[in-house]
């Protein structure tokens, strides 16, 4: 089973309003990735966890908060966002970070679209 | 930093054809991977294809096969006998370890449309 899951699968929010994305994975891995996605363009990195450690940190606004509360969950927090946020993001797990060798496949996530009016 | 360049923005094929998506990357490195990933119109990024710069054989899965050239820098896809199912965006991808960790860069993405 290489299966990654997330939800909503759509989200609208206002720039007020603080709301979360959730991503599962049962597949043992230690790793989970967030990425951001706009429309017509490649994937961009914006966290990485090992370990439930966050691991790197691309310079992503604090308006976006990550949270890794046990090895299957990743979510994504998120306040105060701007219209220019609205993209696909994706969440992905792989086997392991540091210390297992490290060159693993990148399981994804079907994403969640969200919206910010 | 490493880059990745898709020439193609769109492509097509007929059913039942072949088609061979470019890809070339810059680098310093000498340990990396390089992944061929879809991604449908439903969204999911799918692996497709990986192959260990360390290897010379090229990779291949059923009906995906690459042509990793390591001197020239280049990972081309090739898709034989083309199905309506292959319609998606594919998103050539390398994998470095940076501290430690997995740094993914995908090229922009090459839009393949499979003509019935």
């Amino acid at each position: 089973d290489t299966e990654v899951t997330q939800t909503p699968k759509h989200l609208v929010m206002g720039m007020t309003n603080k709301k979360s994305l959730k991503c599962e994975q049962h597949m043992g891995h230690r790793a989970m990735y967030w990425y951001k996605q706009k429309a017509k363009k490649p994937p961009e990195l914006m966290f990485v966890y090992s370990y439930e450690k966050l691991s790197i940190n691309e310079s992503v606004p604090s308006r976006f908060s990550p949270e890794c509360p046990n090895s299957s969950l990743l979510n994504l927090h998120l306040h105060a966002l701007q219209p220019e946020d609205s993209a696909l993001y994706l969440c992905a797990s792989s086997q392991g970070g540091r210390g297992s060798g490290g060159y693993d496949t990148q399981y994804f996530g079907p994403g969640t679209r969200l919206t910010v009016l | 930093a490493q880059t990745v360049t898709q020439s193609q923005p769109e492509m097509s094929v007929q059913e039942a054809e072949t088609v061979t998506l470019s890809c070339t990357y810059d680098t310093s490195e000498n340990n990396y991977y390089l992944f061929w990933y879809k991604q449908p119109p439903s969204r999911q990024m799918i692996l497709v294809i990986r192959q260990e710069a360390y290897k010379q054989q090229n990779a291949t899965e059923n009906r995906f096969s690459v042509n990793f050239q390591k001197a020239a820098k280049s990972f081309s896809l090739k898709i034989s006998d083309s199905q309506l199912g292959d319609t998606a965006m594919y998103f050539c991808a390398f994998m470095l370890l940076s501290g430690g960790y997995q740094k993914v860069t995908f090229g922009t993405g090459t839009k393949l449309q499979v003509i019935p």
